[in-house]
C-alpha cells in the first residue's frame, strides 16, 4: 500500500525567509509525486509534479521540490515567502508501476502554512 | 475556461433523507473521482470512474454511490446520508495519460447531515 506523511500541521514563516513544507512517501514501485494547493474555500490546485529526471523540479508561483529517492522525501520549497503563499499544501504520490485502478493519488494530511509581515 | 463544477457548493440536510451532488467537466477527460476531505485525515477517495459505464470504489465507499452515464458527468449518490458523512467532497478530473497527469479539482461541496 501506497502512503504519504506530512509531518507538521503547521509551518509559520516570515515574508521574504525561505520556506520548506515536508512531505515523506511509502511506494512498491517508482513513486510518481505531486504537490497541490488550496486556498480558503476553494478547490485543490496543481502545483508540480515529479514523474522522473531531474530531481529538482520547479513549478506555479515559484515553488519547488527536491526527489530524494534514499529518504523517499518529496519536500516542497520557496526561496522567499509571500503572505499570498498561505494556504493548505498537500503532497501526494502515486505508484508507477501499478496498471489498472485509475489515476489514484494517495494524499498526506495536509501542511497549512503561514506566512507572516 | 476549463473547469470541474460541482453542485451544491453548500447543503444542510438531515439523516435519511437522499441527496446527490453532481459534476461535471468540461475538458473531456476520461478519468473521474470523489474524494472527502477530513480535519486531520486529509483527502480520501470514494469512488473512481475510468470511463462512461466504468466505476470502481476507493478507500471509503460505504454509504455511497456514483454512476457514470455520460463522460462529462460524476454524481455522488448519498441514499440515506447519516451525520457521519458530513464533510467536505472533492470530484476530480483528469485523462489517463499513463497515470502521470495531475487531478482537476471542483470547488467542493460542503455537507452537513444533522
Amino acid at each position: 500500500a501506497q502512503s504519504v506523511a506530512q509531518p507538521e500541521d503547521q509551518v509559520n514563516v516570515a515574508e521574504g525567509n525561505p520556506l520548506t513544507v515536508k512531505c515523506t512517501y511509502s511506494v512498491s514501485g517508482n513513486p510518481y509525486l505531486f504537490w497541490y494547493v488550496q486556498y480558503p474555500n476553494r478547490g485543490l490546485q496543481f502545483l508540480l509534479k515529479y514523474i522522473t529526471g531531474d530531481n529538482l523540479v520547479k513549478g506555479s508561483y515559484g515553488f519547488e521540490a527536491e526527489f530524494n529517492k534514499s529518504q523517499t522525501s518529496f519536500h516542497l520549497k520557496k526561496p522567499s515567502a509571500l503572505v499570498s503563499d498561505s494556504a493548505l499544501y498537500f503532497c501526494a504520490v502515486r505508484d508507477g508501476g501499478v496498471t489498472g485502478g485509475g489515476n489514484k493519488l494517495t494524499f498526506g494530511t495536509g501542511t497549512q502554512l503561514k506566512v507572516e509581515l | 475556461e476549463a473547469q470541474v463544477t460541482q453542485n451544491p457548493r453548500y447543503l444542510i440536510t438531515v439523516t435519511g433523507k437522499k441527496l446527490t451532488v453532481t459534476c461535471s467537466q468540461n475538458m473531456n477527460h476520461e478519468y473521474m473521482s470523489w474524494y472527502r476531505q477530513d480535519p486531520g485525515l486529509g483527502l480520501r477517495q470514494i469512488y473512481y470512474s475510468m470511463n462512461v459505464e466504468v466505476t470502481d470504489k476507493g478507500d471509503v465507499p460505504e454509504g455511497y454511490k456514483v454512476s457514470r452515464k455520460e463522460k462529462r458527468n460524476f454524481p455522488l449518490i448519498l441514499e440515506s446520508p447519516s451525520p457521519n458523512q458530513t464533510s467536505l467532497y472533492f470530484c476530480a478530473s483528469s485523462f489517463r495519460q499513463g497515470n502521470t497527469g495531475e487531478l482537476f479539482f471542483g470547488e467542493g461541496s460542503r455537507l452537513t447531515v444533522l
